[in-house]
């Protein structure tokens, strides 16, 4: 299975301020079809995840454009460009890259400060 | 409107059974591929089974032998059987769709029903 580590925490990040966060796979997310599946989502405390990013930068509908991805092989980040107060909550990403097989990172909680 | 409502959580003794179910509105279960997704107390996210267009199952090793996921098209709603409770399974349990054709991400959520196993 491939092991997805995200740290538990952010580092404390002031409201209008960037945030990021990181991923690192167990192994390559590049899938044998050349694309690299890996998606992001947040969970808002007492909500269900939603869908931000999906394969590594391509931001979902209804995103707004503050939030962005990047990485690729086993590195990954979420860029928030300006912190706003509704983006509090947990940060996990996903591969889909062992598909059917998707595992989770553990989730980071954003830290403001 | 794109809607998935998930029912049939409780409180159930370890070694009992349930059936989750998850109705769907908005987009047809037999033409896309929907898994169930778990959250423990507190915790992360766990997959643990997703059903194909064709019908095929696939289910995390943790749970497999144990939970059977299927569908019934005329009612557009997905089922998950779940034996031998565990105090382990005791969790919020998702109802989710994966990206159309991609299968990549995960694109809509339920609200999710609670699974409590305990004496």
């Amino acid at each position: 299975d491939i092991v997805m580590t995200q740290p538990p925490l952010s580092s404390p990040v002031t409201l209008g301020q960037p945030a990021s966060i990181s991923c690192i796979s167990s192994q390559s997310l590049v899938h044998s079809d050349g694309n690299t599946y890996l998606s992001w989502l947040h969970q808002r405390p007492g909500q269900p995840p939603r869908l931000l990013i999906y394969m590594v930068s391509n931001r979902f509908s209804g995103v707004p454009d503050r939030f962005s991805g990047s990485g690729a092989g086993t590195h990954f980040t979420l860029k928030i460009s300006r912190v706003e107060p509704e983006d509090v909550g947990v940060y996990y990403c996903m591969q889909a890259t062992q598909f059917p097989w998707y595992t989770f990172g553990q989730g980071t909680k954003l830290e403001i400060k | 409107e794109v809607q998935l409502v998930e029912s049939g959580g409780g409180l159930i003794q370890p070694g009992g059974s349930l059936r989750l179910s998850c109705a769907v509105s908005g987009f047809s279960v037999s033409t896309n591929y929907v898994s169930w997704v778990r959250q423990a107390p507190g915790k992360g996210l766990e997959w643990v089974s997703i059903i194909y267009t064709s019908g095929s199952t696939y289910y995390a090793d943790s749970v497999k032998g144990r939970l059977t996921i299927s569908r019934d098209n005329s009612k557009n709603t997905l089922y998950l059987q779940i034996n031998s409770l565990r105090a382990e399974d005791t969790a919020v349990y998702y109802c989710v769709r994966a990206r159309i054709t991609v299968n990549d991400a995960f694109d809509v959520w339920g609200q999710g029903t609670m699974v409590t196993v305990s004496s």
